[in-house]
């Protein structure tokens, strides 16, 4: 298996504009999770679906941030209007199980200038 | 809630040994995992404990005490190369909670 294949690996834009993370999970992975990591805050989780429904969404920081899950090959994280403050990496992983061994994506390194 | 408790930092000698504990807090515990990330790389799973014990895989083996709730991960024959940030995290009936990180440092 290819692993967890996140898109695009670098993302430089500027503020006010929108970016959107592809995902896509491990064949058979029924969980797929969103996480944001920076050195102030440290790996946060935004989001996870189970079978492609979200399940929790409580990390997700604002209302400018949403996530779907259109099919069980492909998640898309999206930031619309972009801040500074969103620079960060985003890794996207999935699993078997919900408590299980989490598989992570290269991760997209994105800066809002 | 739930919560880990891992040092932040620990430097250690190349062939030496080094351990990094981890302690934690959850309900429903299913396990205990560690995770390697080198800068600019992506958390990459490395052991896991289920039950309590020693599980080991080549130069690392990650120990675990549910008694305890403690856990702790050793690396042996120190390399530069296992300079990076390891992560404990537990899993439960929710999503994996990943400690901040121990970040470890080896000198020549």
């Amino acid at each position: 298996d290819a692993g967890v294949i996140q898109s695009p690996r670098h993302e430089v834009t500027e503020m006010g504009q929108e970016v959107t993370l592809r995902c896509k999970p491990i064949s058979g992975h029924d969980y797929l999770f969103w996480y944001r990591q920076t050195m102030m805050r440290g790996l946060e989780l935004l989001i996870y679906f189970n079978n492609n429904v979200p399940i929790d969404d409580s990390g997700m920081p604002e209302d400018r941030f949403s996530a779907k899950m259109p099919n069980a090959s492909f998640s898309t994280l999206k930031i619309q209007p972009s801040e500074p403050r969103d620079s960060a990496v985003y890794f996207c992983a999935s699993s078997l199980g919900q408590g299980q061994t989490q598989y992570f994506g290269p991760g997209t390194r994105l800066l809002v200038l | 809630g739930q919560s880990l408790e891992q040092p932040s930092e620990v430097t250690a000698v190349e062939g030496a040994i080094v351990q990094i504990n981890c302690t934690y807090q959850t309900s429903g515990f299913y396990g205990l995992s560690w995770y390697q990330q080198h800068d600019g790389g992506a958390p990459t799973f490395l052991s896991y404990n289920g039950l309590d014990g020693l599980e080991e895989t080549g130069r690392f083996s990650s120990f675990l005490s549910r008694s305890d709730s403690y856990g702790y991960l050793l690396l042996q024959e120190l390399q530069m190369k296992d300079s990076a940030s390891y992560f404990c995290a537990v899993g439960s009936n929710t999503p994996l909670v990943f400690g901040k990180g121990t970040r470890l440092s080896v000198i020549a």
